[in-house]
């Protein structure tokens, strides 16, 4: 099983509303990442996290806060969103940091913030 | 020095054409450079990856040519298929550091 699964596929928020997005995978890979993907622009790490401890925060604001509750879920609490944050949002996974080259995308969460 | 300049933009081929995207990179310390597939509504899927010891990798329709003195590479799909038409995104990256993304080419292939 090579897939990486996201939940839910579409959200809409509004600025006050505080919502989550899931991530899972069952690939035993222990290197689970966030990005952010604006049309037309490459995906924008956000979070990295190794053998579930954060290792990687690219300076993301902190209304964007990560979860990693086991080694297959990962999780990101939004919480007073800007309309500016409306994107899509990508969960990935890998064996392990040293496999970055080698991630597996999932189909990600298109967030509305209105 | 962590930047990865990829072109063109956008590209048009017909059917059964080649398409070629180039990538260009300044950090000589990344150690693996990867390409993706982006399909709309989908997340980037590995396409195919290359280290910098090896001058070309093929896999079926697609190659990486990798030229290290000149810290270039770039994808060749050969028989370019109306399927191929998606975003490709060059990329590096080094040992456990995080996947430097190029800017993208969106591909389209007409029948």
């Amino acid at each position: 099983d090579t897939e990486v699964t996201q939940t839910p596929k579409h959200l809409v928020m509004g600025m006050t509303n505080k919502k989550s997005l899931k991530c899972e995978q069952h690939m035993g890979h222990r290197a689970m990442y966030w990005y952010k993907q604006k049309a037309k622009k490459p995906p924008e790490l956000m979070f990295v996290y190794s053998y579930e401890k954060l290792s990687i925060n690219e300076s993301v604001p902190s209304r964007f806060s990560p979860e990693c509750p086991n080694s297959s879920l990962l999780n990101l609490h939004l919480h007073a969103l800007q309309p500016e944050d409306s994107a899509l949002y990508l969960c990935a996974s890998s064996q392990g940091r040293q496999n970055a080259y080698e991630q597996y995308f999932g189909p990600g969460t298109r967030l509305t913030v209105t | 020095q962590q930047q990865v300049k990829q072109s063109p933009q956008s590209l048009i081929v017909q059917k059964g054409g080649i398409s070629i995207i180039n990538c260009a990179y300044e950090n000589t310390a990344f150690d693996y450079f990867p390409w993706y597939q982006q399909f709309p509504g989908k997340g980037p899927a590995l396409l195919i990856a290359i280290r910098p010891d090896v001058s070309e990798k093929k896999e079926g329709r697609f190659t990486i040519s990798f030229n290290k003195s000149a810290k270039q590479f770039s994808l060749h799909i050969m028989d370019s298929q109306p399927g191929d038409s998606a975003t490709y995104f060059c990329a590096a990256s080094r040992d456990t550091d995080k996947l430097i993304f190029g800017t993208g080419t969106r591909l389209q292939v007409f029948p």
